[in-house]
C-alpha cells in the first residue's frame, strides 16, 4: 500500500516556464512534508519542506503548496532552469513523537527534464 | 565539512557472501538512516538510529543488521547477501528526528550475482 503516491513518472518544461509536480498521500498522520532533488549517481539533496500548519511556503523559485482537505501537495518551480533538470521526491512524516515519527515516507518520484 | 560520506562506492557480492556499508557524518547529527532505493521506487528505510548506541528497525530491515558505536558512524551489514539485496544503498543524518530536514550520502550500488 502505497501512501505517498507520484503519479506522474516524467514531466518536461520549457526553460523559463513553470514545472509542477505533484504528490498525493492517503495517512492522514502526516502532517510534515519534504521536497527533495536527485541528480544521477548523487544522494538525494533536501529542497524545501512544509508543515500541515500552513499551506504554502516559499523559497527562492521553489513554492510547495499543501491541500490538506484533498492530501494533496504541489511543488512549483518558476521558472525552470536546465539545472533543475532531476528526479524530485516528495515524503512525508509524522512530526510527532512516538513509533514511527522518525521514518520519511517516499513517493517513487518524477523525472523532470527542462528543455532549453 | 563533507557531510555525509559511504564506503565503499560499488560493491559486487556472490551469494551468501557477506559485507559491511560504513557510513559516516561530521555534522554532529544524533540521528542516522540507512535506506535502500531500487529502480522505479522511492528510497525505503532499512534501519535508523537515534543516538549513539541505539538502532530501530525501519520498513525493510529483514536480512540487514546495524550497528552504532560511535556518534558519526552507522555500519549496515549484510550477513549472506541475497539477489534481492541488490540496490543503492543510502545512508542519511538529520538534527533531530521528526521536522529535520536529512542529509544523504552519495550512495552505495551493491549487486549481488
Amino acid at each position: 500500500d502505497q501512501q505517498v503516491k507520484q503519479n506522474s513518472p516524467s514531466l518536461s518544461v520549457q526553460e523559463g516556464r513553470i514545472s509542477i509536480l505533484n504528490c498525493d498521500y492517503t495517512n492522514s498522520m502526516f502532517d510534515y512534508f519534504l521536497w527533495y532533488k536527485k541528480y544521477p549517481a548523487e544522494g538525494p539533496t533536501f529542497l524545501i519542506s512544509i508543515s500541515s500548519i500552513k499551506d504554502k511556503n516559499e523559497d527562492g523559485r521553489f513554492t510547495v503548496f499543501l491541500n490538506k482537505s484533498a492530501k494533496h501537495l504541489s511543488l512549483h518551480i518558476v521558472p525552470s532552469q536546465p539545472g533543475d533538470s532531476a528526479v524530485y521526491f516528495c515524503a512525508a512524516s509524522r512530526g510527532h513523537s512516538g513509533a514511527g515519527s522518525y521514518q520519511l515516507t517516499f513517493g517513487k518520484g518524477t523525472k523532470l527534464s527542462v528543455i532549453p | 565539512n563533507a557531510g555525509v560520506t559511504q564506503t565503499p562506492k560499488f560493491r559486487v557480492l556472490k551469494t551468501g557472501q557477506s559485507m559491511t556499508l560504513l557510513c559516516a557524518q561530521d555534522m554532529n547529527h544524533e540521528y542516522m538512516y540507512w535506506y535502500r532505493q531500487d529502480p522505479g521506487m522511492g528510497l525505503r528505510l532499512i534501519h535508523y538510529s537515534v543516538g549513539e548506541g541505539t538502532t530501530a528497525k525501519g520498513e525493510v530491515p529483514d536480512g540487514y543488521n546495524v550497528s552504532r558505536l560511535k556518534k558519526q558512524n552507522f555500519l549496515l551489514g549484510l550477513e549472506s547477501a541475497a539477489p534481492s539485496q541488490t540496490s543503492v544503498y543510502f545512508c542519511a543524518s538529520s538534527y533531530r528526528g521528526t521536522r529535520s530536514e536529512q542529509y544523504f550520502g552519495p550512495g552505495t550500488r551493491l549487486t549481488v550475482t
